[in-house]
């Protein structure tokens, strides 16, 4: 089946950027998505990407998708210690069901 | 503003118990789902439902059941519960159109003794 894949730790220093990977097996996927879990919360969408984009601007967020390779990125420019959370990377394959990755921990450090 | 709900955010049960989680969202989505999220496992989606008395099974269904009766509530039902099924249980619902993107509640942290 579809499978999501993503590192599981990120460490960065404050102001530096961040960049979170993420790849996927389905050529189909129509919308690739990033939610943001802060902790004790739910998932929060921070943007998509439909498939034919590649690359999506959204203040401090930059998306970038390689469709020819499956691979999805996420980058935060001057990351703060606000932005540490998990990050998840989701792909959905033209259903309203998505595959979810595993998330990846983002740790911010003064 | 958009808004999912869920009925706790911490719970403690004891394995037998019959455990009832409920849902709700203001936004009239006709799809729910249910999630569990462990450590190093992600999200796995238990139950979804895509209208009203409407369920299909995720990817572990099994020890739970589902209820849909009304369009905005969608309760999940842990029939006899047991200590594998401590975790965080994540509701989220979504349009069955456009971006298909998922609306989440703040999670249910329960934990089975």
């Amino acid at each position: 089946g579809e499978d999501v894949e993503q590192s599981l730790f990120l460490s960065v220093r404050e102001g530096d950027s961040s960049v979170i990977n993420c790849t996927y097996t389905d050529s189909s996927s129509t919308y690739l998505y990033w939610y943001k879990q802060e902790p004790g919360a739910g998932l929060q969408l921070l943007t998509y990407i439909f498939s034919n984009m590649d690359m999506k601007q959204d203040q401090r967020l930059t998306v970038l998708l390689n469709k020819k390779d499956k691979h999805l990125s996420l980058r935060i420019a001057d990351t703060q210690t606000g932005d540490s959370a998990i990050y998840f990377c989701a792909e959905s394959g033209g259903s309203y069901i998505p595959t979810f990755g595993r998330g990846t921990s983002l740790i911010v450090h003064p | 503003d958009v808004k999912v709900t869920q009925s706790s955010r911490y719970l403690v049960k004891r394995t037998g118990e019959k455990v009832f989680l409920e849902c709700v969202q203001d936004m009239d989505h006709e799809n729910m789902f249910w999630y569990r999220q462990d450590p190093g496992l992600g999200l796995r989606l238990i139950y979804f439902s895509y209208d009203v008395k409407m369920k299909e099974k995720g990817d572990i269904p099994e020890g739970y059941s589902v209820s849909r009766e009304k369009k905005e509530r969608f309760s999940l039902i842990l029939e006899s519960a047991s200590t594998n099924q401590t975790s965080m249980y994540l509701c989220a619902s979504s349009l069955p159109q456009g971006a298909y993107e998922q609306y989440f509640g703040p999670g249910t942290r329960l934990t089975v003794t």
